[in-house]
């Protein structure tokens, strides 16, 4: 039992290129979120899915987009990389009836 | 805009000494969580408080949650080296529909030998 995996564990982009982070659970859970993390800023969210093939939209989503077309994985893309978009990011799943969301370890990544 | 915030922004103790932190939001919520990360690592849950509790253990740790005032504190008793992480309060909002959590900015703890 994995738990909540997150691939890749960092990356470096260039300002304008694209990537996908991957974000996979093997725990049968229905919603899943995605998070960014900053210096002295907390968590906060991008957007989240409470099923699959359901998306919506979090504190920060403009620059990200998301897709759930499997129920235990979920994809964060970055069509057009900005430097503000430096962050550590983690996703994050939990079930329906429980409050407790579990973590992945995050991706580190940086825009250049 | 975070519906949390903690305090202090850091914590320094020694080991055996205990570590209060707190937590003020905003709006009317259904619980209130702790959650610790390492450096560099996930968040781990620690404990939830639900909105009709006013205290509640585990092991060594503590949580008070007053309404009234929308604050929190998390109390965690006899510390150790390993404690050290940071520390963010989450807030299951009412108007959330129970699906997300705003986190705070967090308490980072240093708890020395």
């Amino acid at each position: 039992n994995a738990g909540v995996t997150q691939t890749p564990k960092f990356r470096v982009l260039k300002t304008g290129q694209s990537m996908t982070l991957l974000c996979a659970q093997d725990m049968n859970h229905e919603y899943m979120y995605w998070y960014r993390q900053d210096p002295g800023m907390g968590l906060r969210l991008i957007h989240y899915s409470v099923g699959e093939g359901t998306t919506a939209k979090g504190e920060v989503p403009d620059g990200y987009n998301v897709s759930r077309l499997k129920k235990q994985n979920f994809l964060l893309g970055l069509e057009s990389a900005a430097p503000s978009q430096t962050s550590v990011y983690f996703c994050a799943s939990r079930l329906p009836g429980e409050e407790t969301q579990y973590f992945g370890p995050g991706t580190r990544l940086l825009v250049l | 805009s975070q519906q949390g915030e903690e305090d202090p922004q850091a914590l320094s103790i020694q080991e055996g000494e205990n570590a209060t932190m707190n937590c003020s939001y905003k709006t009317s919520i259904n619980n209130l969580q702790w959650y610790r990360q390492n450096s560099g690592r996930g968040l781990v849950h620690l404990i939830l408080i639900r909105s009709n509790e006013r205290e509640k253990h585990s092991g060594r740790l503590r949580v008070t949650l007053d309404t009234s005032k929308k604050s929190s504190s998390l109390l965690i008793t006899a510390s150790r080296a390993a404690d050290t992480a940071s520390y963010f309060c989450a807030t299951a909002p009412l108007n959330s529909g129970y699906s997300t959590l705003t986190f705070g900015k967090g308490t980072m703890l240093l708890v020395s030998p």
